[in-house]
């Protein structure tokens, strides 16, 4: 079973501020990666597939990149919006199962 | 739109039952794989379980395989979770989500995932 790490664990930062998430697989993952962010009370969102290609509607602030085992997710000029928790997530090869990491908890001060 | 409405969520006691579902609607549902993930209090997202757009196909989590069984109706365009002797470790909030749109291989990432539904198991 794949394993992702995620770091840190929470991250508090201030409007404008760079925020720079990581997540580690236990093994390589070539490119097959994505990143989720979770609001309190709202379902969670695609933002990031393929580890750098961004869902549709998603803001060019947020960017990912990585690929094999070491991935980031940067939201290059942070928005009060952005408090959220952040996940990655993977999906192992036949048959098909799905891991996530434990998340990034990003506060906006 | 694509919208995904879980219902069938509840208080349930150990070992008990409980049956949910997920109306779909604003796409083809009988042609998109679909997934259960949930979040227990204070945890991240786990995958629960998976079924392929004709239900031919089914795979599931190991802390729910045997006890879970995942279910679509095309006619009705539903998604359904039979949850069997449920554990308190089971109380979370249950996801419904579609495979993706994206990229070479859209099962590999979930967009969009509906609001979810509670499930609370104790005694």
């Amino acid at each position: 079973e794949i394993v992702l790490t995620q770091s840190p664990a929470t991250l508090s930062l201030s409007p404008g501020e760079r925020a720079t998430l990581s997540c580690r697989a236990s093994q390589g993952l070539y490119t097959h990666l994505a990143w989720y962010q979770h609001k309190p009370g709202q379902a969670p969102r695609l933002l990031i597939y393929e580890a750098s290609t961004r869902a549709t509607g998603i803001p060019a602030r947020f960017s990912g990149r990585g690929s094999g085992t070491d991935f980031t997710l940067t939201i290059s000029s942070l928005e009060p919006e952005d408090s959220a928790v952040y996940y990655c997530q993977q999906r192992s090869n036949w048959p098909y199962e799905y891991t996530f990491g434990q998340g990034t908890r990003l506060e906006i001060k | 739109q694509v919208q995904l409405v879980e219902s069938g969520g509840g208080v349930v006691q150990p070992g008990g039952s409980l049956r949910l579902s997920c109306s779909a609607s604003g796409f083809t549902f009988s042609r998109k794989g679909m997934h259960w993930v949930r979040q227990a209090p204070g945890k991240g997202l786990e995958w629960v379980a998976l079924i392929n757009f004709d239900g031919s196909d089914k795979n599931y989590a190991d802390s729910v395989k045997g006890r879970f069984t995942v279910s679509r109706d095309n006619s009705k365009n539903t998604l359904y979770l039979q949850m069997n002797i449920l554990r308190v470790e089971d109380t979370a909030v249950y996801y419904c989500v579609r495979e993706s749109d994206y990229g070479a291989n859209p099962r590999n990432w979930f967009d969009p995932w509906g609001q979810g539904t509670q499930v609370i198991v104790s005694s």
